[in-house]
């Protein structure tokens, strides 16, 4: 059972505009969202992060929204750039435990 | 600065071999993390250490063993590998659990 959903499985997007990745869990007891960006034959780098006190947080180009009561967070690329083309992962985690979404792969065309 | 190194990078094993996988970190991290990545699953969580002395099973933890061997070390044993296990392994540390994760380049690992 997937723990944490993530959509859409690919993105195209062209450069300046706007890219949307949406994901949602069921466990409330998750209290930690983080998302990574990962590049071919590398290991994921975090790219941005959000507690579930909060309902926004945003760090230059990237902006994550969360929404507790429907239990959904986004993450929102703005004026996307071909450098933004990468896999996306989306996380949640509770005591240690790390659960991630299965990914997205976001090409973003110049 | 290093940060999270895992050897060996890649590497091909029959079924029935035992491997260990190695990462060490360099920044002086608490907790460290083992996932296996497969297309289409995202990461998996195998294994984790809270901190140095202790460590605690993941979501997938079957066929797999850890040595947290110091602060520094953290590393995954296969007793007996099988094609299942056929995957992209990945280390990471953080300061404390609620923390960001760095993540190691990972290990390509395939059983035949």
């Amino acid at each position: 059972q997937q723990q944490v959903k993530q959509s859409p499985q690919s993105l195209i997007v062209q450069k300046g505009g706007i890219s949307i990745i949406n994901c949602a869990y069921e466990n409330t007891a998750f209290d930690y969202f983080p998302w990574y960006q990962q590049f071919p034959g590398k290991g994921p780098a975090l790219l941005i992060a959000i507690r579930p006190d909060v309902s926004e947080k945003k760090e230059g180009r990237f902006t994550i929204s969360f929404n507790k009561s429907a239990k959904q967070f986004s993450l929102h690329i703005m004026d996307s750039q071909p450098g933004d083309s990468a896999t996306y992962f989306c996380a949640a985690s509770f005591s240690n435990q790390f659960y991630f979404g299965t990914g997205t792969s976001l090409t973003v065309i110049p | 600065n290093a940060g999270v190194t895992q050897t060996p990078k890649f590497q091909v094993l029959k079924t029935g071999q035992s491997m260990t996988l190695q990462c060490a970190q360099d920044m002086n991290h608490n907790s460290m993390y083992w996932y296996r990545q497969d297309p289409g699953m995202g990461l998996r969580l195998i294994y984790y250490s809270a901190s140095e002395g202790t460590t605690d099973k993941g979501e997938v933890p079957n066929g797999y063993n850890v040595s947290r061997l110091n602060k520094r070390e953290f590393s995954l044993r296969l007793e007996s590998a099988a094609p299942s296990q056929t995957s992209v392994y990945f280390c990471a540390s953080s300061p404390l659990g609620y923390q960001p994760q760095h993540f190691g380049d990972g290990t390509r690992l395939s059983i035949l």
